[in-house]
């Protein structure tokens, strides 16, 4: 069975730092992996995508990588502003479960002005 | 601003009331869910649907029905819930249920609260 991991469960840091959030999933076999983004009282909104033949992926500020073999995948937010406070979520799709996301238990990020 | 727009966004219902949940997507997007999420928990996928037909049950109970009158429209269905169905209740879709390297967009939600 998948498990999905998120470190830390949550982070507060300083307007203007760069931080990075930690995924880990148990099952190398995914077929791609998201990272959301969650505001409180909302739905999800999408961030990036990362195919698993793909190393990384980028928008902007925000850097995600992939390690399928070592089953590892980080969140990278540049120059941190109050905006970006919102609890970040990932989620695998396996190669033998269609559609199915598998979601970490998220990271609560805030940052302080 | 969303592209799957949910109503209601909020719904107060006792155990033996009858009311629906819907969700609406314009972006010919073949692929709806359901999810259920529950406070300071990720969502949990309760139904997928592919071209209109139900495709995917996780094993929901029945006082959950679903519905997916046409492409663009997924209803769920609710009677004689339980406290413990208090939840956001999201809806989302994609290009394809199979496969894809298309991500899933989500609605805004609608909050039920069981009384």
């Amino acid at each position: 069975k998948q498990e999905v991991t998120q470190i830390p469960a949550a982070l507060s840091v300083p307007e203007g730092e760069n931080l990075v959030l930690n995924c880990s999933f148990t099952d190398s076999a995914i077929y791609n992996l998201q990272w959301f983004r969650q505001d409180p009282g909302k739905g999800l909104t999408s961030l990036l995508l990362i195919q698993s033949s793909q190393r990384e992926q980028t928008s902007g500020r925000l850097n995600a990588s992939l390690d399928k073999s070592s089953g590892r995948s980080t969140l990278y937010i540049a120059a941190s502003q109050p905006g970006d406070s919102a609890t970040y979520l990932c989620a695998v799709t396996r190669e033998t479960s269609g559609s199915r996301l598998t979601f970490g238990e998220g990271t609560q990020l805030t940052v302080n002005p | 601003d969303t592209e799957v727009t949910q109503t209601p966004k909020h719904l107060v219902m006792g155990m033996t009331n009858k009311k629906s949940l819907k969700c609406e997507q314009h972006m010919g997007h073949r692929a709806m869910y359901w999810y259920k999420q529950k406070a300071k928990k990720p969502p949990e996928l309760m139904f997928v649907y592919s071209y209109e037909k139900l495709s995917i049950n996780e094993s929901v109970p029945s006082r959950f029905s679903p519905e997916c009158p046409n492409s663009s429209l997924l209803n769920l269905h609710l009677h004689a819930l339980q406290p413990e169905d208090s939840a956001l209740y999201l809806c989302a879709s994609s290009q394809g249920s199979m496969l894809t390297n298309q991500p899933q967009h989500f609605g805004d939600g609608t909050r039920l609260s069981i009384l």
